[in-house]
């Protein structure tokens, strides 16, 4: 089956830098969505990518839809505590519009930071 | 607007119990979408509903099962409940569009510990 490679897995930077991180895999997908998850709580919708090339932003939040379909990655400027959290990549699959619209998930970029 | 709802917070459970966790989705999106989480990994896809009929399933066995109401809200059951079933359960609802793609919103989750 599809399957999300996320990397880096853990991120450590001090307040003010700068953080990139990107999905990988060797199946296509149709969508790319970022996510992000504070301890305790469901995953919040970042960035949501829908065309290959497509370049989106949500703020400091820049988000990038392969090429290949195959990848993507989430980049965010100028970090602040706030940013502290799991951040997760998942991608949809290509279906039939019969068939499950289901996202296949990475397995999580935890950010901390440094004040 | 609100969110999607989740109930219970939290449960626990003993081995061989049956669970039914509940969902209602953000107002006007017609399908539910059932995953689980388990710690330090992303949710993993269990259930599909649109319209009150299940359109996927994910890799999971028969003890868990679904369904959706006419008011397009969502329950989950897991019977004769392991050990491993222990994580928290996630819904998300989002709209359906023709082309196939969309944004899932997810819900606070359901933390089961079965003990």
């Amino acid at each position: 089956g599809q399957q999300l490679n996320q990397s880096p897995q853990s991120m450590f930077i001090q307040e003010g830098e700068d953080v990139s991180m990107n999905c990988t895999s060797s199946s296509i997908f149709n969508t790319w969505l970022w996510y992000k998850q504070d301890p305790g709580e469901g995953p919040v919708l970042l960035i949501a990518l829908y065309k290959a090339g497509e370049l989106t932003s949500n703020g400091r939040l820049t988000a990038q839809f392969g090429i290949t379909r195959k990848d993507s990655f989430l980049n965010i400027s100028a970090s602040i505590p706030s940013d502290v959290g799991i951040y997760f990549c998942a991608g949809q699959p290509p279906s039939s519009f019969q068939g499950a619209q289901k996202l296949v998930f990475g397995q999580g970029t935890r950010l901390t930071i440094n004040p | 607007d609100a969110g999607v709802t989740q109930s219970p917070t939290h449960l626990i459970k003993t081995r061989g119990q049956q669970v039914t966790l509940r969902c209602s989705p953000i107002s006007g999106h017609k399908s539910v979408s059932w995953y689980q989480q388990v710690l330090g990994q992303g949710p993993q896809f269990i259930f599909q509903y649109y319209e009150k009929e299940e359109r996927g399933r994910g890799n999971f066995p028969d003890r868990f099962s679904a369904r959706q109401f006419p008011n397009y809200s969502s329950e989950l059951n897991v019977n004769a409940l392991l050990l491993g079933d222990s994580a928290l359960y996630l819904c998300a609802s989002s709209q359906i569009a023709d082309w196939g793609l969309y944004e899932q919103y997810f819900g606070p989750g359901t933390r089961l510990t079965v003990t």
